[in-house]
């Protein structure tokens, strides 16, 4: 009964490198998402996807992309990353489909902490 | 999208007394209103949440109220102990959008 595993756990990018930060959440939910957190900021949401081959953009989506690659995994990759991006990222899950009545609790992975350099 | 705005950024109480935490947001369409405790190296855990349609709900020492015309809510917890330090955020949802608040630390001084 894993819930929302994100992977890796740590990274150290250099400038202008690239990574995709995977998520994989197994309670069959339909909407899944990715936040970063910085020190003051909360939570800010980069992308979401309500449910399977859509995606949206969300508070700070700019120097990211998203791929919903089934309904199980929702990955965000970093083309050419920066010190901005230095923050950790949280990926959750929820089973909220287009209907408002079912909104119930959002699942969290443990976060992956990233530092561009 | 919508916009969460969380009061105060730290909060530090004695010991058994009473922490609030208030929490104002901008989407009057918005209709589910949660609260996580986020403890250090952890990811946010839900603690309680409200609906719309509701505007006060109690779980043992933890209460959230909802006003709509206001467009506010808050988190009361009552007899604070040591585990309740943590970091708390509020958030809104509308549809599938779930917006948060900056968060508050809560320190609980023994």
């Amino acid at each position: 009964n894993a819930g929302v595993t994100q992977t890796p756990k740590f990274q150290v990018l250099k400038t202008g490198q690239s990574m995709t930060l995977q998520c994989a959440q197994d309670m069959n939910h339909n909407s899944m998402y990715w936040y970063r957190q910085d020190p003051g900021m909360g939570l800010r949401l980069i992308y979401y996807s309500a449910s399977e081959g859509t995606t949206d953009k969300g508070e700070v989506p700019n120097g990211y992309n998203v791929s919903r690659l089934n309904k199980r995994e929702f990955s965000l990759r970093l083309e050419s990353a920066a010190p901005s991006q230095t923050s950790v990222y949280f990926c959750a899950s929820t089973p909220w489909g287009q209907s408002r009545s079912m909104n119930t609790e959002a699942f969290f992975g443990q976060g992956t902490r990233l530092t561009v350099v | 999208g919508e916009n969460v705005e969380q009061h105060p950024s730290t909060l530090s109480v004695q010991e058994g007394d009473s922490a609030v935490i208030k929490c104002t947001y901008s989407d009057s369409a918005s209709n589910y209103f949660p609260w996580y405790k986020q403890e250090l190296g952890k990811g946010p855990q839900l603690i309680i949440d409200i609906r719309s349609n509701v505007g006060e709900k109690k779980d043992q020492r933890i209460a959230v109220t909802l006003n709509k015309t206001a467009k506010h809510f808050s988190l009361h917890i009552t007899e604070t102990q040591p585990e309740d330090s943590a970091v708390y955020f509020c958030a809104a949802s509308i549809i599938a959008e779930l917006s948060f608040g900056a968060g508050t630390t809560v320190t609980v001084r023994a």
